[in-house]
């Protein structure tokens, strides 16, 4: 069945450091991938979502590349900001929607 | 623009007791569904529904009932509450139903414990 694998966490990462978060993924067809983020005691958010392979989602600094090949992906930014501290969730949309089990990132002054 | 509201915030109940966790969307969404969240575990998928009068399970449905009876509407029963049911539960929506690019939009949560 269909599933997503997600980077186990936590992440501390320093201010202005390259982040990056790993998401692959088993499905059969053509999902759409997608990254939400979670702040305390909020709901989950969409961050960016890609349709179809070589697609690039991208929002607030943060990317990420649909990869056909490889089943992955990846959530990159290149210069964390201590307000995106959070917890990110990569999903896809299948017959159902499936979701990794979140990655907890604190990102330190 | 209020999208997915969900009630009450927080809940605590004994073991036994019975309650209805509320979620209404503004969206004219075909699509609803509850999520529980648990720490380590993500999110699991209790129930859904692909418009009203339709419903189905999800991955743990077990000790929860659902009904739609409106588009907007979509509340979720506990029958007898366990300790196990302890969790964070997520009421989301999207436009269109299953296997399409449609994101979710999430509720804030209810966190609910029984003791």
């Amino acid at each position: 069945g269909d599933s997503v694998t997600q980077m186990e966490g936590p992440v501390t990462l320093s201010e202005e450091a390259f982040l990056t978060i790993n998401c692959t993924y088993t499905a059969t067809g053509y999902p759409s991938l997608f990254w939400y983020v979670q702040y305390p005691g909020e709901g989950l958010q969409l961050l960016l979502k890609a349709t179809k392979a070589d697609d690039k989602g991208s929002n607030k600094g943060f990317e990420a590349t649909y990869r056909k090949e490889t089943t992955s992906f990846h959530l990159e930014k290149g210069s964390v900001q201590v307000s995106d501290s959070a917890v990110y969730f990569c999903a896809l949309s299948g017959n159902q929607f499936y979701f990794g089990t979140g990655t907890s990132l604190t990102v330190i002054p | 623009n209020a999208g997915v509201t969900q009630t009450p915030k927080f809940q605590v109940l004994k073991t036994g007791q019975s309650m209805t966790l509320q979620c209404a969307q503004d969206m004219n969404h075909e699509y609803m569904s509850w999520y529980r969240q648990d720490p380590g575990m993500g999110l699991r998928l209790i129930h859904y529904s692909v418009g009203a009068g339709i419903t189905d399970q999800g991955e743990v449905p077990n000790g929860y009932n659902v009904s739609r009876s409106t588009t907007e509407d979509f509340p979720l029963r506990l029958l007898s509450a366990a300790p196990s049911q302890t969790s964070v539960y997520f009421c989301a929506s999207s436009k269109v139903g299953q296997g399409v690019d449609s994101p979710l939009h999430f509720g804030n949560g209810t966190r609910l414990t029984v003791t």
